[in-house]
């Protein structure tokens, strides 16, 4: 069982450039959403989605689109990556909106922009 | 903003019991409260949640005073391997299952 798969482990950018992050899980969880986590801080939530085909911002979503096709799958794009973008960036899902159920959260992405 | 309070740092010696506060004064009636740890910046790991009364697993006890303003999580036995940040979090009482968390408590175990 995959639980959440998060791709690439690792990334470099130069500023300007766009990217994708991957994010697929593979329990049929109703809800994904995106974290980043900067250095000595606590996750905050980017975007997230509720089911295929609807999307919400959460604290800090600007410079980052989202989509989501499928359930499966919840890709979040870095338009025109800034070096304030470099971060640890997680995926999470979990059942839906049953406020009982737990999150679970892929190992991440370390992303640095130059 | 995250809806609790947390110590920044606790220590603990290796085989006590770990006590980790945390203050949700705001809480509403309908939210629950849950416990997250994560190691070495990994993902987050979920360790429990509970509503009203108290809960335990195999990881860890739960305990929610009877206004719900404030919980506790223990740990039985700590080792070394738990040495984490543990976050407290009031899940998002809307529809969205949003989890918003504050910066958690450093948790250091000492052989």
């Amino acid at each position: 069982n995959a639980g959440v798969t998060q791709t690439p482990k690792f990334q470099v950018l130069k500023t300007g450039q766009s990217m994708t992050l991957q994010c697929a899980q593979d329990m049929n969880h109703e809800y994904m959403s995106w974290y980043r986590q900067d250095p000595g801080m606590g996750l905050r939530l980017i975007h997230y989605s509720v089911g295929a085909g609807i999307t919400d911002q959460g604290e800090v979503p600007n410079g980052y689109n989202v989509s989501r096709s499928t359930t499966e799958d919840f890709p979040l794009r870095l338009l025109s990556a800034a070096p304030s973008q470099t971060s640890v960036y997680f995926c999470a899902s979990s059942l839906g909106r049953d406020r009982a159920t737990e999150a679970f959260f892929g190992q991440g992405t370390r992303l640095t922009v130059v | 903003d995250a809806k609790t309070t947390q110590p920044p740092s606790m220590d603990c010696a290796e085989g006590r019991a770990a006590n980790l506060p945390c203050n949700h004064s705001t809480i509403s009636g309908n939210e629950y409260v849950y416990w997250y740890r994560q190691i070495h910046s990994q993902g987050p790991q979920y360790i429990i949640h509970g509503l009203k009364n108290n809960e335990t697993n195999e990881m860890a006890s739960l305990i929610i005073t009877e206004d719900r303003k404030s919980s506790t999580l223990i740990l039985p036995h700590a080792t070394l391997r738990d040495t984490a940040v543990y976050y407290c979090i009031v899940r998002d009482g809307g529809a969205t299952n949003k989890l918003i968390f504050g910066t958690g408590t450093l948790l250091a175990v000492q052989p």
